[in-house]
C-alpha cells in the first residue's frame, strides 16, 4: 500500500527556518508530481499552503515554499512566526481519481 | 463569499447509517469537483470520497468502498455522503472540500475551500 511518510514532529524559534519532509513510497505516489501542503490549526479546517509541489496560492506568506527532490517533497518554512504553530499535512495525487494524505508533522515555535 | 457547511453528524450505533450533507453558497456549484476529507479523533486527514462536478464520475478510499456512497443534487448544490455499515474505525470529523478551479482547470490537486466539518461517533 502506498503510503506518503512526514515525521512526526519538527520545532524551531522564531526567525529561523524548518522543513517538513513527505517521502512517497511505490507507485504513482514515487513521483510527487501533484503533491500539496495543507496547515491545520488545532480545531480549525484545514488550509492549503502550497500545491502542486511549490505553487502558492495569494494570500499566503511568501515564507512559506516547497520543493521536491526524488520521491521527497519538502514544505520550507522561513522566518517561523508564532502563528505557524500548526499541524501539517502533505497530500499527493495517488492516480485514478484518488488522494493520499501524509500521517501530519506538528511544528511547534519554541 | 464560498462558504461550505457540514451537517447531518451525530452518534451511531456500529453497523447502522448515517447521511451527512455539506450545503454550498457563494459559487456555481455545479461547475467543481467536490471531495469528503475525514480526520479521526486526534489523528491526521483521510481523503474519503470524490465527485466529479456533473456527478458522472466518483471514487472512494478503499476504507469505505462498498460502504459509503458520495452523491451531489446540483440543483439544490448540496453534496451527500451516505454512510452505511458505520463501523467504530468510522468516527471522525467529516469535512467536505472544494477543488480550487472550476472544471478540469488548475491544480488536481488543491483543496479549497474547506467547510468545518461535522462529527460522526460509531459506538455502542
Amino acid at each position: 500500500q502506498s503510503v506518503l511518510t512526514q515525521p512526526r514532529s519538527v520545532s524551531g524559534s522564531p526567525g529561523q527556518s524548518v522543513t517538513i519532509s513527505c517521502t512517497g513510497t511505490s507507485g504513482p505516489l514515487g513521483d510527487l508530481e501533484s503533491v500539496s501542503w495543507y496547515q491545520q490549526h488545532s480545531g480549525r479546517a484545514p488550509k492549503v499552503m502550497i500545491f502542486d509541489v511549490n505553487k502558492r496560492p495569494s494570500g499566503v506568506p511568501d515564507r512559506f515554499s516547497g520543493s521536491k527532490f526524488g520521491n521527497t517533497a519538502s514544505l520550507i518554512i522561513s522566518g517561523l512566526q508564532a502563528e505557524d504553530e500548526a499541524e501539517y499535512y502533505c497530500c499527493s495525487y495517488a492516480g485514478t481519481y484518488t488522494w493520499l494524505f501524509g500521517g501530519g508533522t506538528k511544528l511547534t515555535v519554541l | 463569499q464560498v462558504q461550505l457547511v457540514e451537517s447531518g453528524g451525530g452518534a451511531v450505533q456500529p453497523g447502522r447509517s448515517l447521511r451527512l450533507s455539506c450545503a454550498a453558497s457563494g459559487f456555481t456549484f455545479s461547475q467543481y469537483v467536490m471531495y469528503w476529507v475525514r480526520q479521526a479523533p486526534g489523528k491526521g486527514l483521510e481523503w474519503v470520497a470524490v465527485i466529479r462536478y456533473d456527478g458522472a464520475r466518483k471514487q472512494y478510499a478503499d476504507s469505505v468502498k462498498g460502504r459509503f456512497t458520495i452523491s451531489r443534487d446540483n440543483s439544490k448544490n448540496t453534496l451527500d455522503l451516505q454512510m452505511n455499515s458505520l463501523r467504530v474505525e468510522d468516527t471522525a470529523l467529516y469535512f467536505c472540500a472544494r477543488k480550487r478551479d472550476a472544471f478540469g482547470s488548475g491544480s488536481f490537486n488543491r483543496f479549497d475551500p474547506w467547510g468545518q466539518g461535522t462529527l460522526v461517533i460509531v459506538s455502542s
